[in-house]
């Protein structure tokens, strides 16, 4: 069964809006939370991530935003951009320092 | 820097056939992995090392061997190549508890 889980494979947002990218997860251990973007023939570069003492992490455009309560992370895009258009891994750590990875959303920011 | 480097990029194998995926970092990182990415399921994480000597294995191990002579390198080898073992494989090495930092990925299918 999978620990960290991103319901949605893609996501189409018009350029200007926001967009909001959801994970869960079901490990209450997890420590830390990451997001990863991944262009084509690309490896995964981290984009943004947050402790779990927090709530909140801003850094320019992207927000993230955990739930602890609820297991529920989402990352916020605003504005939108074209260049924003990859897919977006959400990934959890554990005591073990290792990283558990979501299936990814493809996001789609259309001109 | 070059970071983490993985060779080859692409691969086409028969069904049955060896080979050893590289990968290299030189940023002197005592912690390097391997992971699969697969439509909808995410990387997920075949073996991992903490350093050089050591290895342990991830959530999807089967039919794959590491070893770890050097700090900067960490091979994967498929014994007896499968169909099942067509994927997207993509290295990462860390430094501590900072984030990791991928490869761009070596395209391997089995015929």
């Amino acid at each position: 069964d999978q620990q960290v889980k991103q319901n949605s494979p893609s996501l189409s947002v018009q350029e200007g809006r926001i967009s909001i990218l959801n994970c869960d997860y079901t490990n209450s251990m997890f420590d830390y939370f990451l997001w990863y973007k991944k262009y084509p023939a690309e490896g995964p570069t981290f984009l943004i991530s947050i402790s779990s003492i927090k709530d909140k992490n801003e850094d320019g455009r992207f927000t993230v935003f955990l739930n602890k309560s609820a297991k529920h992370l989402s990352l916020h895009i605003v504005p939108s951009q074209p260049g924003d258009s990859a897919v977006y891994f959400c990934a959890a750590r554990d005591a073990g320092n290792m990283l558990t990875f979501g299936g990814g959303t493809r996001l789609m920011v259309k001109p | 820097n070059a970071g983490v480097t993985q060779t080859p990029k692409f691969q086409v194998l028969k069904t049955g056939q060896s080979m050893t995926l590289q990968c290299a970092q030189d940023m002197n990182h005592e912690y390097m992995s391997w992971y699969r990415q697969d439509p909808g399921m995410g990387l997920r994480l075949i073996h991992y090392s903490v350093g050089a000597g050591i290895t342990d294995q991830g959530e999807v191990p089967n039919g794959y061997n590491v070893s770890r002579s050097t700090t900067e390198d960490f091979p994967l080898r498929l014994l007896s190549a499968a169909p099942s073992q067509t994927s997207v494989y993509f290295c990462a090495s860390r430094r501590g508890n900072y984030g990791y930092t991928f490869g761009s990925g070596t395209r391997l299918t089995v015929v």
